[in-house]
């Protein structure tokens, strides 16, 4: 069965405390792993796709990284504005865009 | 370029009651979905799009109807609230269905009674 599960569900920071997220899947047949950032009463807001393991991809502050098994999402050096719930995806075994979602990490980074 | 709009914002319904989520984006994008999320779960795909005139059914069907007269538009159906319909809904597009970098709208949040 296709599956995503996201840890810690929350995680607090101090101003430049850095962090790592998890997300593990299975998924028969990875066609990508998607990265996306929520904020309270928004909509996801994409941030990265990692295709295969051993890729990486850097923003800012936040680095993903891809292994056959998991993805980390590394906060270097948080600010407050980081604060936000992260959420990692997989396409479903019929299509790209049909994901399945982790239930997310809620982020808070107080100075 | 407003993106994604969904509407209504907010919503409160009577069990048993019908209404439709419209959802709109002018991005030309062919591909459009509907997922909803509930605390302490991740957003479950309810009913997707290809392009004007296709859908069908994702993760969680049951209770809504989607239909796609057009590419801009892709309104979400509820023929008959229940309880178990409370939860905050978000549309998405994306250029293609192998283009990973979806568009959410901003949610529209409803609770049935």
């Amino acid at each position: 069965e296709d599956q995503v599960t996201q840890s810690p569900e929350a995680l607090r920071l101090q101003e430049g405390e850095s962090s790592s997220l998890n997300c593990s899947y299975t998924v028969s047949g990875l066609r990508g792993l998607f990265w996306y950032r929520q904020d309270p009463g928004k909509g996801p807001e994409f941030l990265f796709t990692l295709y295969s393991a051993g890729e990486e991809k850097e923003k800012e502050r936040l680095k993903a990284t891809l292994t056959k098994k998991e993805s980390f999402l590394h906060i270097t050096a948080p600010k407050p504005e980081d604060s936000a719930t992260y959420l990692c995806a997989v396409p479903f075994s019929g299509g790209y865009n049909k994901l399945i979602f982790g239930a997310g990490t809620r982020l808070a980074v107080h100075p | 370029n407003a993106g994604v709009t969904q509407t209504p914002k907010f919503q409160v319904l009577k069990t048993g009651q019908s209404m439709t989520l419209q959802c709109a984006q002018d991005m030309n994008h062919e591909y459009m979905s509907w997922y909803r999320q509930d605390p302490g779960m991740g957003l479950r795909l309810i009913h997707y799009s290809v392009g004007a005139g296709i859908t069908d059914q994702g993760e969680v069907p049951n209770g809504y109807n989607v239909s796609r007269s057009t590419t801009e538009d892709f309104p979400l159906r509820l023929l008959s609230a229940a309880p178990s319909q409370t939860s905050v809904y978000f549309c998405a597009s994306s250029y293609s269905s192998e283009n990973t970098e979806a568009f959410f709208g901003q949610g529209t949040r409803l609770t049935v009674v």
